[in-house]
């Protein structure tokens, strides 16, 4: 069964400062997703940004981007000029492209901006 | 962007009780639904998968005679807790897939469930 760890409960970061998040999991697929969620205190799960195993290339969404290692399976998200409503908890997710297809979360990563 | 709604956003029961929280996908045709539940400070447990038209798939360990779920339309699934207790409650969170949008799911904005 594929599993997804997150390490880190619990981050925090200067505003306009850069926190890198992370994550690894475990899979035997070859081909599959990975995403980042986020979970601000309205509870309302909002879609960060996604990685297709398949691309080489690094997902960049504006000031988030991910730093995807195949090989060792895992999955950082960095937040660059990071500002006070990125405060919210961070789940990576893991979704194989075969069979089944189901969101495997982590453990979450609660950040917190410093003002 | 794609939206989900979700109904009540609390809702209070005695122990005993049933109770049913409505998922909704509100511009898009959903053929494929998910029920998760969130403890306090933990993450998402997918307690089942919904196709419309067919029975649910429910993971590992869940009561599926417990956790009542219905896809009856492309745009509507129903979770409904029977004979709540306790420990039952919960957040409770929907998503669906737009499969115009492949491989991603929207969530709705969740139901706490509190039964006393």
């Amino acid at each position: 069964a594929q599993t997804v760890t997150q390490s880190q409960p619990e981050m925090s970061v200067q505003e306009a400062e850069t926190v890198t998040l992370s994550c690894t999991y475990d899979t035997s697929e070859s081909d599959y997703y990975l995403f980042w969620y986020k979970q601000p205190p309205s509870r309302q799960m909002i879609l960060v940004i996604r990685q297709e195993a398949y691309k080489q290339q690094n997902a960049t969404e504006n000031r988030f981007s991910v730093n995807f290692q195949k090989a060792a399976k895992s999955f950082s998200l960095k937040i660059s000029d990071s500002q006070l409503g990125d405060a919210a908890m961070y789940f990576c997710a893991y979704e194989r492209i075969q069979g089944a297809q189901k969101l495997v979360f982590g453990q979450g990563t609660r950040l917190t901006i410093n003002p | 962007g794609a939206v989900v709604s979700q109904h009540p956003s609390r809702v209070i029961c005695k122990s005993g009780t049933s109770v049913k929280i409505e998922c909704r996908s509100l511009d898009f045709q959903a053929t494929t639904m998910f029920w998760y539940r969130q403890f306090p400070k933990q993450s998402l447990m997918l307690m089942a998968t919904s196709n419309e038209g067919s029975k649910a798939t429910y993971e590992q360990g869940v009561e599926k005679d417990k956790f009542l779920i219905n896809h009856a339309s492309l745009t509507l699934s129903t979770l409904t807790v029977t004979s709540a207790h306790p420990e039952d409650s919960s957040f409770y969170i929907c998503s669906a897939r737009d499969p115009g949008r492949a491989y991603e799911q929207y969530f709705g904005p969740g139901t706490r469930l509190t039964v006393t």
